[in-house]
């Protein structure tokens, strides 16, 4: 069936440092692809998207690109700041109308 | 302003005793969700609905009912609450499948 399969964390890195955050996918069909973003107490927002293969989505300095070939859709930013620190998921559009998340990945930025 | 609300935002109840989380989005979208977060596991779709009086069931529909009476409301009803449903739950609308979500702040359940 569909599903995410999403790094572990936590993940705990200095600011300004380079992040990736893993995420491959299982799907039928051509799934959109989705990072959301969720900070302490909250909900969960969208970060950013990717509708079909090769498309990258990007949103306050991160970005993701859509790879049909290796079922993936990473996440990645080029220098963290503290106020990035949050729990992020992958998530797919799956068969039957249905979302499907990963587990999140708990990231810690330290001045 | 354009947003989906969740009520109570904490609730402690006993094993048995029926409850209701409302869920509200302003924004005229089709499609609502409901999940359960949980430690390690992330998030998993309870029940969704495509439209007014079409609902279906996700991952992990086992122990809640829904409804969806007006597009603009998809109440969460636990008939028999257990510890086991004890956990924090999201409701989350859609313009339509398969767009982009948009979450309320979250229901932290408690069932002892």
């Amino acid at each position: 069936g569909d599903s995410v399969t999403q790094m572990e964390g936590p993940v705990t890195l200095s600011e300004e440092a380079f992040l990736t955050i893993n995420c491959t996918y299982t799907a039928t069909g051509y799934p959109s692809l989705f990072w959301y973003v969720q900070y302490p107490g909250e909900g969960l927002q969208l970060l950013l998207k990717a509708t079909k293969a090769d498309d990258k989505g990007s949103n306050k300095g991160f970005e993701a690109t859509y790879r049909k070939e290796t079922t993936s859709f990473h996440l990645e930013k080029g220098s963290v700041q503290v106020s990035d620190s949050a729990v992020y998921f992958c998530a797919l559009t799956g068969t039957g109308n249905q979302f499907y998340f990963g587990t999140g990945t708990s990231l810690t930025v330290i001045p | 302003e354009a947003q989906v609300t969740q009520n109570p935002r904490y609730l402690i109840t006993v094993t048995g005793k029926k409850l209701t989380v409302t869920c509200s989005q302003n924004m005229n979208h089709e499609y609502m969700s409901w999940y359960r977060q949980d430690p390690g596991l992330g998030l998993r779709q309870i029940y969704y609905s495509m439209n007014v009086e079409v609902t279906d069931k996700g991952d992990v529909p086992e122990g809640y009912k829904v409804s969806r009476k007006e597009k603009r409301n998809f109440p969460l009803i636990l008939e028999s609450p257990s510890p086991n449903q004890t956990s924090l739950y999201f409701c989350a609308s859609s313009l339509d499948f398969p767009y982009e979500q948009y979450f309320g702040p979250g229901t932290r359940l408690t069932v002892t």
